[in-house]
């Protein structure tokens, strides 16, 4: 079983509607949370950060941890085309070695 | 704030001779760096932690002699593929802990940034 599991897609809205992306994880010990957005051929760029469980908000986009369940999303509303994008989870014991989902592809479309 | 340079952005050689990747923090000192690659459509695998003044940290699978990492100063590290080979094609990504007092409290201290990557085709 792999240590963060995240479906890769991909995942195609219309232009305004909700998305939600979610990652699963094994390793209950994890504290921090993050989800980076990767557009093609460029780094990962930090789009939310989250110690522990809870939600978080910045924006239109809203990052939700479910420790008991061992559960990450984050939720993008008003979803634009330049929110087009690969969307990474990661997760970290002491925000060190983190470990990364595959990715999503979304492609919202106009 | 928190920006990290990698140069070059691009770079294609020989199979056999070395390559070397450079990392920045711009704007900020990072105490650590880590090296990342990326096959397409994969995810990012960490291959080493590299801190600076001592000896990188590398992960399982990964030969320390081939990819060999300096971390000369807290804004620099650098990467060097020795010998590649076509096989060693990939995406390469650093980033870097901003780990200063005075770090982007808008998201966190200690939080990773990543560079841009550089791309390695090795023929």
């Amino acid at each position: 079983q792999k240590e963060v599991e995240q479906d890769p897609g991909p995942l195609s809205v219309p232009e305004g509607a909700i998305v939600s992306l979610n990652c699963t994880y094994s390793n209950s010990a994890f504290q921090y949370f993050m989800w980076y957005r990767q557009y093609s051929r460029k780094g990962p760029e930090l789009l939310m950060y989250t110690y522990s469980s809870g939600n978080k908000e910045d924006g239109r986009f809203t990052a939700q941890v479910d420790k008991s369940s061992k559960y990450i999303s984050l939720f993008i509303r008003d979803s634009q085309p330049s929110d087009s994008a690969t969307y990474l989870c990661a997760m970290s014991l002491y925000n060190n070695d983190m470990r990364f989902g595959a990715g999503t592809r979304l492609t919202v479309k106009p | 704030g928190a920006v990290v340079s990698q140069h070059p952005s691009r770079v294609i050689c020989k199979s056999g001779t070395s390559v070397k990747i450079e990392c920045r923090s711009l704007d900020f000192q990072a105490t650590t760096m880590f090296w990342y690659r990326q096959f397409p459509k994969q995810s990012l695998m960490l291959m080493a932690t590299s801190n600076e003044g001592s000896k990188a940290t590398y992960e399982q699978g990964v030969e320390k002699d081939k990819f060999l990492i300096n971390h000369a100063s807290l804004t620099l590290s650098t990467l060097t593929v020795t010998s590649a080979h076509p096989e060693d094609s990939s995406f390469y990504i650093c980033s870097a802990r901003d780990s200063s007092p005075a770090g982007d409290h808008h998201l966190s201290t200690d939080t990773q940034y990543f560079g841009p990557g550089t791309r390695l085709t090795v023929l």
